[in-house]
């Protein structure tokens, strides 16, 4: 079993649509956790940490469910902008593991 | 305004050549930084964590002698992929800590094909 695992994808939704990732990761013990967004051929870059509390920055609402060692994000009116590959990021004592990632495109 | 820096963005040479990629964290001192792999649809595998004035350590299964990698100042490690083959062909990325926990600044990534 992988460390970190997301939904395969790919998901092609319209512009406007609301989609939804989830992540589950198999260490109780891990600490931290992020969505990171990576463009094609880019780095990644982080767009939001994970909180169990749930937290929300604009279109964008992550969560934590620490029981069941699950992280979803929640993408509501989604744009062309959008498109990109999601990766879910677990960190223990200081090491980050990916996800493989999820591909999200926004057709108009 | 990017916190890491890497270089080259890609770079392209014949089978049995070393290539060097250089890491650098900008306006801050990165004690640690991580190189990471990723292959085409693939996620970032870890290949080794840098640590400045000290050897870097391997993840599993990374060649010490293939990967060399150097971190001599605060702000700056090179990774070295030594007798480049096909098979190296990547995207390598490096990374360094941020302030919040488990935070992690990417570096723009190396393309390395090798012919």
């Amino acid at each position: 079993r992988k460390e970190v695992e997301q939904d395969p994808g790919p998901f092609n939704v319209p512009e406007g649509a609301t989609v939804a990732f989830n992540c589950t990761y198999s260490n109780s013990a891990s600490q931290s956790f992020f969505w990171y967004r990576q463009d094609c051929r880019k780095e990644p870059k982080l767009l939001m940490s994970v909180y169990s509390s749930g937290n929300e920055d604009g279109r964008f609402t992550a969560q934590l469910n620490r029981a069941s060692q699950y992280i979803s994000l929640l993408i509501r009116d989604s744009k062309l902008s959008d498109s990109a590959t999601y990766l879910c990021v677990v960190t223990l004592t200081g090491k980050s593991t990916f996800g493989d990632g999820t591909t999200l495109t926004v057709k108009p | 305004g990017a916190v890491v820096s890497q270089h080259p963005s890609w770079v392209i040479c014949k089978s049995g050549t070393s290539v060097k990629i250089e890491c650098r964290s900008l306006d801050f001192q990165a004690t640690t930084m991580f190189w990471y792999r990723q292959f085409p649809k693939q996620s970032l595998m870890l290949m080794a964590t840098s640590n400045e004035g000290s050897k870097a350590t391997y993840e599993q299964g990374v060649e010490k002698d293939k990967f060399l990698i150097n971190h001599a100042s605060l702000t700056l490690s090179t990774l070295t992929v030594t007798s480049a083959h096909p098979e190296d062909s990547s995207f390598y990325i490096c990374s360094a800590r941020g302030v919040a926990p488990g935070e992690l600044f990417f570096g723009e990534g190396s393309r390395l094909t090798v012919l």
